[in-house]
């Protein structure tokens, strides 16, 4: 089964910075990468995704997406306090039905 | 709208008892979910329903059960609830039969056994 491990755990930047959070997973063949924030108190809510190797750009957020080194990241530019939340990385698993996730980066942006 | 809802959002059970959760959705979806999340841990699919067939995760197969009589709605039921299954419980709802969809999560219910 697709296996999907994220680093850092933690993250700590200062307003203003970039935010830099990390994915692996098992299998090349993988349809399709996500990237879900959840919000104490609230669930995951879809950010963004990518299929094609390569990279995607949407607002302050940049997905790189490597499948010969089965690596994904996730850039958040000029973060903010707001952003502050669990980044969750999940992985469709070809031939599979479900989303396989990774147990999330906690970011804290401080002001 | 696009909302997934919960209930109840806190629940206490004691060891041995039975639990129900319940979530509906407006969205029309075909699929929907039920995830268990524990601290520091992954959302682990524990099952999910694609229109009327249930597909249950071999892991859990005997530990969680679940129904779905209407396309809104679908419940999770644990027959006697451990101190194991202690978590929080995230449904989900998504338009398609594969994973390349978006799924669209409620707030979850926190479940505590004692």
């Amino acid at each position: 089964q697709e296996k999907v491990q994220q680093s850092p755990e933690s993250l700590i930047v200062p307003e203003g910075a970039m935010s830099s959070l990390n994915c692996t997973f098992s299998n090349s063949a993988s349809q399709s990468i996500w990237w879900y924030q959840q919000h104490p108190g609230k669930g995951p809510e879809a950010l963004i995704s990518i299929f094609s190797n390569g990279n995607k750009k949407e607002g302050r957020l940049t997905v790189y997406l490597n499948r010969a080194s089965l690596h994904v990241s996730l850039h958040i530019r000029d973060s903010q306090p707001s952003d502050s939340a669990v980044y969750l990385c999940a992985v469709a698993s070809s031939g599979s039905w479900q989303l396989i996730f990774g147990s999330g980066t906690q970011l804290t942006v401080m002001p | 709208d696009t909302t997934v809802k919960q209930n109840p959002r806190y629940k206490l059970a004691r060891v041995g008892k039975p639990v129900n959760l319940i979530c509906s959705q407006t969205m029309n979806h075909d699929t929907m979910y039920w995830y268990q999340k524990k601290p520091n841990q992954a959302p682990k699919l524990l099952l999910f329903y694609y229109d009327k067939i249930l597909n249950r995760e071999a892991d859990t197969f005997e530990k969680f059960q679940s129904s779905r009589p209407n396309n809104s709605f679908c419940s999770l039921y644990i027959g006697s609830a451990g101190l194991e299954y202690s978590a929080m419980y995230l449904c989900a709802s998504s338009s398609g039969t594969i994973s390349n969809e978006r799924l669209f999560f409620g707030h979850g219910t926190k479940l505590s056994v004692l």
